[in-house]
């Protein structure tokens, strides 16, 4: 089958860095984005990688290893306002546009 | 940054009753918009594709005959759960992707809708 498995939780403290990591089962994807969800809210785009790699937007950045079937997400410099819940996500090849999200992560900040 | 919008944020009903939902693309065209279902602490789960024109495609488990999605426009795609029961309480997402073909694969979200059916 064609999943994405995530660490459920994950808690760290105030001006730590952090990564999440997400890890899938796929015959094929175009690239592996990364959304945040604070609670009862919309998610938002974070990050995108298409190519193998390391993309750097600000204090997130986002890896790809299609060789090893996994990514992540770092964030650096962590604030209370990054409490929120994240998901990994892919546009399987032969699936049409729609996005096939992972099982999410859900990251406290600690003082 | 492109604008979903959803509406209503809350709703209500009793059981037996139909609820609609409305997604709008503000500030650009939508030939797709997805709608989404998710439980707390869940994550999201693709329930159909919407596409502008023609009739919408549901995963599978989805009852078509029970979420009834319309494309009427580029910038509106409607959702109704009809003859809602208590266990169709959850909280609704819908999202649209740029007309325009995008690498990045993003998708703009609606801020949701949260349906409870007493």
């Amino acid at each position: 089958g064609q999943s994405l498995e995530q660490p459920s939780e994950v808690t760290a403290v105030e001006g730590a860095i952090v990564q999440i990591n997400c890890t899938y089962q796929t015959s094929g994807f175009y690239g592996l984005s990364w959304y945040q969800q604070h609670d009862g809210g919309a998610p938002t785009f974070l990050s995108y990688n298409g190519l193998d790699g390391l993309e750097e937007t600000g204090r997130f950045s986002s890896f790809l290893s299609r060789s090893d079937s996994y990514g992540y997400l770092l964030l650096q410099e962590l604030q209370m306002k990054d409490s929120a819940s994240y998901f990994c996500a892919v546009r399987f090849t032969g699936g049409g546009n729609k996005l096939t999200f992972g099982t999410g992560t859900q990251l406290k900040v600690e003082l | 940054g492109a604008v979903v919008s959803q509406h209503p944020s809350r709703v209500i009903c009793k059981s037996g009753t139909s609820v609609k939902i409305e997604c709008r693309s503000l500030d650009f065209q939508a030939t797709t918009m997805f709608w989404y279902r998710q439980f707390p602490k869940q994550s999201l789960m693709l329930m159909a594709t919407s596409n502008e024109g023609s009739k919408a495609t549901y995963e599978q488990g989805v009852e078509k005959d029970k979420f009834l999605i319309n494309h009427a426009s580029l910038t509106l795609s409607t959702l109704t759960v009809t003859s809602a029961h208590p266990e169709d309480s959850s909280f609704y997402i819908c999202s649209a992707r740029e007309r325009r073909a995008s690498s990045t694969d993003t998708q703009y979200f609606g801020p949701g809708t949260r349906l409870t059916v007493l």
